[in-house]
């Protein structure tokens, strides 16, 4: 089984300042990763596929990079709504994991 | 727009099995280039993909849970269905439905229901 690590497990930041989430892979897992975002008590909701592509209806202040083992979420510019939790997911060959998740939290 | 709603009970005995249902509305189940996932999430932990299904009947599943996991699909109702058997306590969790995109480019979750919380106790 491929296992996800993040980090950090929380990161605060100031409203208009730029995140950096960082999410690793045990294996490689090309680009085959996802990110998603969840608010407390809500579902969580896909932003990036394909490691670097944008969800329908995603702002692009969201951005997504890597491959292979290394992954990286950008936020260029926080918004008051962007504070939640973020995990990343990887998708090798019919089996899906998630990170342990990054909680952004106002500084 | 589609939405997806997931129902069933929210407690469940220990060694039990406990059966949630999704329904689709706003679109239908049977669209090709998607499969119906189902994901977990313990109360203040991570997520946990359970497995997917396609309209076909055709199914994957976490080799973790394989073994106590069915999901079925029913396409006359739009629905489709979890069943885990042999519950204990680790598997209270909120559960929720999701469509799942299947193609070339990627596999992601991207129209998830609300969720449902289900917590296994006598």
């Amino acid at each position: 089984e491929i296992v996800m690590t993040q980090s950090p497990a929380t990161l605060s930041v100031s409203p208009g300042e730029r995140a950096t989430l960082s999410c690793r892979a045990s294996q490689s897992v090309s680009s085959n990763l996802a990110w998603y975002q969840q608010k407390p008590g809500q579902a969580p909701r896909l932003l990036i596929y394909g490691a670097s592509t944008r969800a329908t209806g995603i702002p692009a202040r969201f951005s997504g990079s890597g491959s292979g083992t290394e992954f990286t979420l950008t936020i260029s510019s926080l918004q008051s709504e962007d504070f939640a939790v973020y995990y990343c997911q990887q998708y090798n060959n019919w089996l899906f994991t998630f990170g342990p998740g990054t909680k952004v939290d106002i500084k | 727009q589609l939405q997806l709603q997931e129902s069933g009970p929210g407690l469940v005995k220990p060694s039990e099995t406990l059966s949630l249902t999704c329904t689709v509305s706003g679109g239908s189940i049977s669209s090709s280039s998607y499969y119906w996932g189902w994901i977990r999430q313990p109360p203040g932990k991570g997520l946990e993909w359970i497995g997917s299904i396609y309209y076909s009947g055709s199914t994957y599943y976490n080799p973790s849970l394989k073994s106590r996991v069915t999901i079925s699909v029913d396409t006359s109702k739009n629905q489709f269905s979890l069943k885990l058997s042999s519950v204990t306590a680790a598997d209270t969790a909120v559960y929720y439905c999701a469509r799942h995109v299947h193609t070339v480019v990627t596999d992601a979750f991207d129209i998830w229901g609300q969720g449902t919380m289900v917590t296994v106790s006598s």
